[in-house]
């Protein structure tokens, strides 16, 4: 059970798009589609955005999506605000009842 | 609505054992897995332990087995993490989590959290 590998911090402006990489193996996101997104602003709890790779809770904005390809696992957040600037953690199942987040990423909207 | 309240944590010394509680309401518990995550002073978020509403399936991280064990009392609504042999890296906040059910699964996402309960293993 290694972390998911995220950057560890992204930044852009206002309006823009972005997408944050999570990289796992071909045990945990490569095998499975049971991918999921948290947003954390500071000093609260985490927030499911995005879940099932790319399926979004009933509440949460059209302008978070999600996707994966091989081992790999994106967030695209499009039109930026500032409400956005939060830390990002990506989770996956990795077989065996065991679940593994990512690293996090700081998103600046700058 | 739905509330998940820790309790249990503070300061104890390596070695030791501390033994957590999560006590739910605002939803039909016995539908839904719970599961514990922990973040470390500044750092990220590090999933725990997990167990269905049945308790028929249970997970542990790496880091925990072997040392943790998580169980449920359904007609208490709630959820314990016993903790033994506790380390300094053990140290972080620990948020116990409602699972969220997709089509497929209840297992594997998380919708509702608590605020969490500080441990703090140091000698």
């Amino acid at each position: 059970q290694s972390a998911l590998t995220q950057p560890a911090s992204v930044s852009e402006s206002p309006g823009q798009s972005i997408t944050i990489s999570c990289t796992g193996t071909s045990s945990d996101v490569g095998y499975y589609n049971l991918v999921s997104w948290y947003q954390q602003h500071p000093g609260k709890a985490p927030q499911l955005i995005i879940y099932e790779v790319n399926k979004r809770p009933s509440g949460v904005s059209n302008h978070f999506s999600g996707s994966k390809s091989g081992n790999t696992a994106s967030l695209t957040i499009s039109g930026l605000q500032g409400e956005d600037e939060a830390d990002y953690y990506c989770c996956s199942y990795a077989g065996s009842s065991n679940l593994v987040f990512g690293g996090g990423t700081k998103l600046a909207v700058l | 609505e739905v509330q998940l309240v820790e309790s249990g944590g503070g300061l104890v010394q390596p070695g030791r054992s501390l033994r957590l509680s999560c006590a739910a309401s605002g939803f039909t518990f016995d539908d839904y897995a719970i599961h514990w995550v922990r973040q470390g002073p500044g750092k990220g978020l590090e999933w725990v332990s997990g167990i269905s509403w049945d308790s028929a399936t249970i997970g542990y991280a790496d880091s925990v087995k072997g040392r943790f064990t998580i169980s449920r009392d359904n007609d208490k609504n709630s959820v314990y993490l016993q903790m033994n042999s506790l380390r300094a890296e053990d140290t972080a906040l620990y948020y116990c989590t409602k699972g969220y059910c997709s089509s497929t699964n209840c297992y594997t996402y998380f919708d509702y959290w608590g605020q969490g309960t500080l441990v703090t293993v140091s000698s």
